[in-house]
């Protein structure tokens, strides 16, 4: 069984359109992020959820909208795409601070191409 | 604003060696740190996680260590095999409640036969 899972593997679209991935966790957790790793690898935050509630929002384009319809699930909706975006799109989870060790279990990641 | 460094970038050795590697962090006022390996085209996988109270993990041939007031920890791989090879991300979890994870680049680790 997969733990994180992400769909679609690999999305390739022209710039403009919009796009969303999902990401599902079968772990339990009650805490879901987003990150993105870029062309040289670096790989950084977007976003957290706790209980489908937003707790971390970096400096992100507000044309990236997260969306939680319940604690297994964080999808990632993205408007009016650009080349800058492409990217590996990577959904995370954990049992957050007050459980746990806080270990951080990724999916295998959702590559974004932007024509 | 914390920042994580890992030196080196790339590393390449032969089988059988002993390796370590290094990653540095800015703010010590971390909840944890964890090691990490991606390999190439895939997600990341969970190698050890320190808690900011302790000194060191295993996991069979892995060993983490944390000096928090110093901002090091060392991952040290014993008698690499091939693969051992992909890329080794280190990052922190700062104290105070947020949840994100603050990563370095990466070490591209390649375990010659």
């Amino acid at each position: 069984d997969t733990a994180v899972s992400q769909t679609p593997k690999y999305l390739v679209t022209q710039m403009g359109n919009d796009k969303s991935i999902k990401c599902e966790q079968n772990l339990g957790h009650d805490t879901m992020y987003w990150y993105k790793q870029d062309s040289k690898k670096f790989l950084k935050i977007m976003f957290s959820y706790n209980n489908k509630e937003l707790i971390i929002n970096e400096t992100v384009p507000n044309r990236f909208s997260p969306k939680s319809p319940d604690k297994a699930h964080l999808n990632l909706h993205i408007n009016s795409l650009e080349l800058g975006d492409s990217a590996v799109y990577f959904c995370a989870s954990s049992q957050g601070l007050t459980g746990g060790m806080g270990t951080q279990y990724f999916g295998p990641g959702t590559r974004l191409l932007v024509l | 604003k914390q920042e994580v460094t890992q030196i080196p970038a790339a590393l390449s050795v032969p089988e059988g060696e002993n390796l370590v590697l290094n990653c540095s962090f800015t703010d010590s006022a971390i909840y944890n740190l964890q090691w990490f390996r991606q390999d190439p085209g895939k997600g990341l996988t969970s190698l050890l996680l320190i808690q900011s109270s302790q000194r060191e993990q295993t996991s069979g041939r892995l060993n983490a260590s944390l000096d928090k007031s110093s901002g090091r920890s060392t991952l040290y791989i014993a008698a690499s095999q091939p693969g051992d090879s992909a890329t080794y991300l280190c990052a922190v979890r700062r104290r105070g409640g947020s949840e994100k994870l603050v990563f370095g680049k990466g070490t591209k680790l390649t375990v010659n036969p």
